[in-house]
């Protein structure tokens, strides 16, 4: 079994400031690992993946995390946020068999003029 | 293709009473999950198929929850009956390949008063 821990339920951030989102997970076996963000009265929306290879991956609007296996993290990281990142986002991991995605608990991230 | 489509997208009903939630997965997608979200407990995953069939259904919380999965396109998941405690956003998900990435409906925001 695997599971999640995002150390910080809100973060607040100026903008145009950096910001990390911290992701700690525990697995038995290899893992993948994905942030989703959601947006106000919706779904979740995936931003990156890791699966396999690079350990560095990114994401189309500026945001990248790098799967750190000995200390077991996967933080999320974007040099200069906007407004429009405002939202919760959702570190999950799933084990390499087929038992679906284990979620951590959200972060909100809050970008203040 | 449209994507995950949930339907109703809001549901308000007395306690006591049947509630079904209906999920189209994306074409082609083998799998599909079925999550709840509250604030307390964050994303949960309940059940999922693969090529119809359950495969796993320990996050189903209660013998009042069931999901049927009769064609590769149509999924429901029925709570009979209703209670309070059931009020959350109900999710469904879909993936074509284990593990390595879900795509979400916008969701059912359930309220049973």
């Amino acid at each position: 079994a695997q599971s999640v821990t995002q150390l910080d339920s809100q973060v607040p951030v100026f903008e145009e400031a950096p910001v990390e989102l911290r992701c700690n997970y525990s697995s038995s076996v290899s893992v993948y690992l994905f942030w989703y963000v959601q947006y106000p009265n919706q779904g979740l929306q995936l931003l990156l993946k890791y699966l396999s290879g690079s350990t560095l991956v990114e994401s189309i609007n500026g945001f990248e995390a790098e799967f750190n296996k000995s200390q077991t993290s996967f933080h999320l990281r974007k040099p200069s946020v906007h407004i429009s990142d405002t939202a919760e986002y959702f570190c999950a991991v799933s084990g390499r068999g087929a038992d679906g995605l284990t979620f951590g608990k959200g972060t909100h991230l809050i970008i203040q003029p | 293709d449209a994507g995950v489509i949930q339907s109703p997208r809001h549901e308000v009903t007395e306690m006591g009473q049947e509630v079904t939630l209906r999920c189209k997965p994306i074409s082609g997608h083998d799998y599909l999950f079925w999550y709840r979200q509250t604030m307390m407990r964050g994303l949960e995953l309940l059940i999922y198929f693969n090529n119809n069939v359950p495969i796993d259904d320990s996050g189903m919380p209660e013998d009042r929850f069931s999901a049927k999965m009769p064609n590769a396109s149509f999924s429901t998941l029925k709570i009979q009956p209703s209670e309070p405690r059931d009020s959350a956003v109900y999710f469904c998900a879909s993936s074509s390949i284990a593990n390595t990435e879900a795509f979400f409906g916008q969701g059912t925001r359930l309220t049973v008063v």
